[in-house]
């Protein structure tokens, strides 16, 4: 069965400091990997993706993932976290030209 | 940039009324979906659209539930008779192709079911 976990439901950071938030997927085919960010009142917004090849991705606003297929990971990682990336962030996998499967997502509060 | 739009930002309905929710997609842009989260849950995948026919729809995705593009422009999603679990933000995506294989969302329409 398709599923997507990420086990912090809450993290809270100072500025300046590296962030790493973790997603687990399982998916019965290759999976296409997605991370998206939504501030509030606001949809959601594709940060970067795996489909094949480097498993280290680099996304929009310096932010990165790794994938790591022995341990069904994706985690996101940004090494200096800014007051602007307070949001929520979802992990979601999906097939090519499928639909995605979201996480319940990670709140990201950002402190001075 | 291209984007994807849809309205109303935010619909009001009572329990038992017809919706309809609209999306107007990337213009070049293919596949066609609706997903839907429950304040404080997941996004959760409802129906995918594809050569004016559903190609995938979830368990939630019920006979209350229907989609259609109307005009090449639009795309809608229609809930015949609300129930206060509908209540949510539905977001519609689109996506160019399945090679490109990435889904641009919508801001999403917040629906209140009284």
């Amino acid at each position: 069965a398709q599923s997507v976990t990420q086990p912090d439901i809450h993290i809270t950071v100072s500025e300046g400091a590296s962030l790493e938030l973790r997603c687990n997927y399982s998916y019965g085919a290759t999976p296409y990997l997605f991370w998206y960010v939504q501030s509030p009142g606001q949809g959601l917004q594709l940060l970067l993706k795996y489909f094949s090849g480097d498993t280290l991705v680099q996304g929009i606003k310096g932010f990165e993932a790794e994938f790591k297929r022995s341990q069904s990971s994706f985690n996101l990682r940004k090494p200096s976290v800014h007051w602007s990336d307070a949001a929520e962030y979802f992990c979601a996998v999906g097939g090519l030209g499928n639909n995605l499967f979201f996480g319940t997502g990670t709140r990201l509060t950002v402190i001075p | 940039e291209p984007e994807v739009t849809q309205t109303p930002s935010h619909q009001v309905t009572q329990m038992g009324q017809e919706v309809i929710l609209r999306c107007v997609p990337i213009s070049n842009h293919l596949y066609f979906y609706w997903y839907r989260q429950i304040l404080g849950q997941k996004v959760e995948f409802l129906v995918s659209f594809y050569n004016n026919e559903i190609s995938e729809k979830s368990e939630i995705f019920d006979d209350q539930f229907s989609v259609e593009r109307p005009d090449g422009s639009n795309f809608t999603l229609k809930i015949r008779s609300t129930k206060l679990e509908d209540s949510a933000m539905y977001f519609c995506a689109s996506m160019r192709d399945r090679g490109v294989n990435e889904q641009f969302f919508g801001p999403g329409t917040r629906l209140t079911v009284l």
